[in-house]
């Protein structure tokens, strides 16, 4: 596709309901990185995909959180048993080796209520 | 920890008029500065970008200027536009393609 594509765009869950957020990235990029931005500041690092290798999971918040890449191309963002304070913005980056750029989808607004 | 501080939080600036946005860093092993702006509802596009082995680096009306010893670096917006009212972060990484580590962002408006 021509960038990186999220969806949902918008989310609402009820709390302790599970969510799925999925990311498609650009085609060809090894690289793929998850962040989550609340409201009014910047992201934050959640995880980091090469290929289908989950190399770095060092933001994750809680066990909660899960990532995944099987076939090294669409990842998924599952959050179990979503709270509150889950309710962010998350956003997908990927980038080729050798590209310093990271370009961003447009995100998933999660609101949980 | 924050490890990139971003000031101001919020800026208003005349059309024609010059943005100055300041970051300061932590980490030393930082090696990688990259700017970028951010639109309601849609993600950061990459703006310009920084190494320390530069001071300045100029794309435009875009000049981003280090400052190695002191840690900090800046982003101009010259002949700001009203168009250029967006929210815009600075990020530092070990490596380009590594991790970001974002500051709080400032949102610019450009007044006509």
């Amino acid at each position: 596709g021509a960038g990186v594509s999220q969806s949902p765009r918008y989310k609402v869950a009820k709390r302790g309901q599970d969510v799925a957020l999925r990311c498609d990235p650009i085609s060809g990029h090894v690289s793929l990185f998850w962040y989550q931005q609340a409201l009014g500041q910047g992201p934050e690092f959640l995880t980091y995909f090469q290929n289908e290798a989950q190399l770095d999971k060092s933001g994750l918040p809680s066990d909660r959180f899960f990532a995944e890449r099987p076939e090294g191309s669409v990842s998924t963002l599952k959050i179990q048993r979503t709270q509150q304070e889950d309710s962010a913005v998350y956003l997908c980056a990927s980038s080729s080796i050798g590209n310093t750029e990271a370009f961003f989808g447009q995100g998933t607004r999660l609101t949980v209520v | 920890q924050q490890q990139v501080k971003q000031s101001p939080q919020s800026l208003i600036v005349q059309k024609g008029g010059i943005s100055i946005i300041n970051c300061a860093y932590e980490n030393t092993a930082f090696d990688y500065f990259p700017w970028y702006q951010q639109f309601p509802g849609k993600g950061p596009a990459l703006l310009i970008a920084i190494r320390p082995d530069v001071s300045e680096k100029k794309e435009g009306r875009f000049t981003i200027s280090f400052n190695k010893s002191a840690k900090q670096f800046s982003l101009h917006i010259m002949d700001s536009q009203p168009g250029d009212s967006a929210t815009y972060f600075c990020a530092a990484s070990k490596a380009a393609g590594n991790k970001l580590t974002f500051g709080g962002g400032t949102r610019v408006l450009v007044k006509p």
